[in-house]
């Protein structure tokens, strides 16, 4: 059975502060892994990571991929207050009509004043 | 339409009773995905759509979960004769096409059973 797990579970930090989140996973047929941010229902798409080594970046975020190791980070640098949401990872697999992506439980990120 | 929308936002039902959730995707999204989040969980994977077929049933919960797409465009999740573990918020996304690009999220359903 596939499965993803993110760590921290939760996590508590300062404005201005750079945060790590992790992802692990284990898919079968791996294709791709995905970060989302969920502030309220909705999660929002940030980053799909197909490729090895290849860092993806998007203002203070970035995120990078490890196929050998089965895993990736998240890393957000000078943390706003508005960061503050749970931070999901998903695994995807290459699809056919099994197609299926599996999420983490996510990282529950705080960002105090 | 501008983005994926689902109704209603907030469902209250007793128990054994039947709820039908519905979900419009983005305009054009040929793929459509139903997830189920509950309290403190990730979000699990129900099913999805390719068009108005569904290959894989196989991550609905039970056999009381159902779900349909006609014309390619909306779809909707039938959950019969709930249980108060069906309680969770019930999220639908769309894409062009499965595995091939971004899923956009709806603001969910929150689904109560007393």
């Amino acid at each position: 059975e596939d499965k993803v797990v993110q760590s921290p579970l939760s996590l508590v930090v300062h404005e201005g502060d750079t945060v790590t989140l992790n992802c692990s996973y284990e898919v079968t047929n791996f294709r791709s892994l995905l970060w989302y941010k969920q502030e309220k229902k909705a999660p929002t798409f940030l980053f799909m990571l197909t490729s090895s080594g290849i860092e993806k970046k998007s203002g203070r975020l970035s995120s990078i991929l490890d196929k050998k190791e089965l895993f990736s980070i998240l890393n957000i640098t000078a943390t706003q207050t508005g960061d503050s949401a749970v931070y999901l990872c998903a695994g995807e697999n290459s699809g056919g009509s099994n197609y299926k992506l599996t999420f983490g439980k996510g990282t529950l990120l705080t960002v105090n004043p | 339409g501008a983005g994926v929308s689902q109704s209603p936002s907030n469902k209250v039902t007793e128990k054994g009773k039947d709820v039908e959730l519905r979900c419009d995707p983005i305009s054009g999204h040929t793929a459509l995905y139903w997830y189920r989040q509950s309290l403190g969980q990730g979000l699990e994977f129900l099913i999805y759509f390719q068009g108005n077929s569904a290959p894989d049933k196989s991550g609905l919960p039970s056999d009381h979960f159902s779900a349909e797409r006609t014309g390619g465009s909306v779809s909707t999740l039938t959950i019969q004769r709930t249980q108060q573990e069906d309680s969770a918020v019930y999220l639908c996304a769309s894409s062009l096409a499965v595995s091939r690009a971004t899923q956009y999220f709806g603001p969910g359903t929150r689904l109560t059973v007393l």
